[in-house]
């Protein structure tokens, strides 16, 4: 399996900020996800990373409001820009691991409150 | 966006009962997962259940595939307080490395 740990942890922003949040992993992977769970809520798909490629969006979230880095096999951020209320969820990333690439494993999440 | 329902959407049982819950989806799939996520945390995986599997076991963890009704299950056997969490399937769709994850399920396990 996938170690995966994220910074920060958790935040409460300004609206109108933005935060930057980090996914490492410590294995090498190809492929990084980043899902959002807002209150109460199950996960959505924001985008997938892939090293060396633009990030692609599910429909619904656009790379000006979340952008993403992914500037080497371990490594991805996602930036969530110009922060409103409705940003406040728990921001999480995976990847694929395992014998087939088939299990997709989760970092512990990043809390974002904006206020 | 989300394709799976589960059921129930919360549950409650006292310590030492089963509890069962079930999951619905809507497209082909290669593989369905289990999630369990306590108090808004990381999702920690349970278990994977390919596409031509109809059944799999790992320790107090019982899930089955249903391919032609599109829909699994997960049975937790003999449940203890620590078992409370929310939990969550999440299915790998054909020609799609991301998940696509059911409503979840909320289990409060009585002491």
């Amino acid at each position: 399996s996938a170690v995966i740990s994220q910074k920060p942890s958790r935040d409460i922003c300004q609206r109108g900020t933005s935060l930057t949040i980090q996914c490492q992993v410590d294995s090498q992977v190809t492929m990084m996800f980043w899902y959002r769970q807002q209150p109460g809520q199950s996960l959505t798909l924001i985008a997938t990373a892939n090293q060396g490629s633009e990030a692609t969006y599910e429909s619904g979230f656009v790379i000006d409001k979340f952008p993403i880095s992914r500037p080497n096999l371990t490594f991805s951020t996602l930036t969530v820009s110009n922060m409103s209320p409705e940003d406040s969820s728990i921001y999480l990333c995976s990847v694929e691991s395992g014998d087939y690439q088939e299990t997709q494993y989760f970092g512990p999440g990043t809390r974002l409150l904006v206020l | 966006s989300q394709q799976g329902e589960e059921d129930p959407q919360a549950l409650s049982i006292q310590e030492g009962e089963n509890a069962t819950m079930n999951c619905s989806y809507k497209t082909s799939i290669n593989n369905l997962q289990w999630y369990r996520q306590n108090s808004g945390r990381g999702l920690v995986h349970l278990i994977l259940i390919r596409s031509n599997e109809r059944e799999k076991h790992s320790g107090r963890l019982r899930v089955t595939l249903d391919t032609s009704k599109k829909s699994s299950s997960l049975l937790i056997t003999a449940s203890r307080a620590a078992d409370t969490a929310s939990y969550f399937c999440a299915t790998g769709d054909t020609g799609r490395r991301a998940l696509t994850f059911g409503s979840g399920t909320r289990l409060q396990v009585q002491p």
